[in-house]
């Protein structure tokens, strides 16, 4: 069963838009929210993550932003760039837990 | 600093066939995982070993064994390949559990 349902599969957007990624999750233990880059024949790599005791984070033009009562959580790309496109993947867990959950994955475009 | 190194980067099987998949961090992290990635699924944890010495059934474990062969070395052995094990695989690590993991570049896998 999937715990960390994302949306959308695949989105497209043109240089200087603001892509959005949606993730929902259904575990309330769940208290670590990453979300992981991943480029063309490369392992993922961590972007930026978010712990609820936050709505909102900021990393450069990266941003997460956090619904604890809906259990769910987003990314916003500012100013997105070509070089932001990559396949974007949330992932949560617990402190108690032992490993991320992660979500299906969004495959970013950014055209010029 | 290499990271987490990966071997091999591609491998053809054919059905029935056995192979081992070789991960090494030079990080000195604690804990390391074998996950696979199949397109709209995302990543899933096959196992994973908290510290050197132990290993656990991530979601997916079925078809695959693993050993820990020392805290810098993570193998992911296919008994008998099937082509539902035709998926691209990554070894992450991390230095305790849930926080940040170092992914591999991967290793794509074809069993025929």
């Amino acid at each position: 069963q999937q715990q960390v349902k994302q949306s959308p599969q695949s989105l497209i957007v043109q240089k200087g838009g603001i892509p959005i990624i949606n993730c929902a999750y259904e575990n309330t233990a769940f208290d670590y929210f990453p979300w992981y880059q991943q480029f063309p024949g490369k392992g993922p790599a961590l972007l930026i993550a978010i712990r609820p005791d936050v709505s909102e984070k900021k990393e450069g033009r990266f941003t997460i932003s956090f619904n604890k009562s809906a259990k769910q959580f987003s990314l916003h790309i500012m100013d997105s760039q070509p070089g932001d496109s990559a396949t974007y993947f949330c992932a949560a867990s617990s402190r108690s837990g032992s490993r991320l959950t992660f979500g299906e994955g969004t495959q970013l475009t950014v055209n010029p | 600093n290499a990271g987490v190194t990966q071997t091999p980067k591609f491998q053809v099987l054919k059905t029935g066939q056995s192979m081992t998949l070789q991960c090494a961090q030079d990080m000195n992290h604690n804990s390391m995982y074998w996950y696979r990635q199949d397109p709209g699924m995302g990543l899933r944890l096959i196992y994973y070993s908290a510290s050197e010495g132990t290993t656990d059934k991530g979601e997916v474990p079925n078809g695959y064994n693993v050993s820990r062969l020392n805290k810098r070395e993570f193998s992911l052995r296919l008994e008998s390949a099937a082509p539902s094990q035709t998926s691209v695989y990554f070894c992450a690590s991390n230095l305790i559990l849930v926080e940040k993991l170092f992914f591999g570049s991967g290793t794509q896998l074809s069993v025929l």
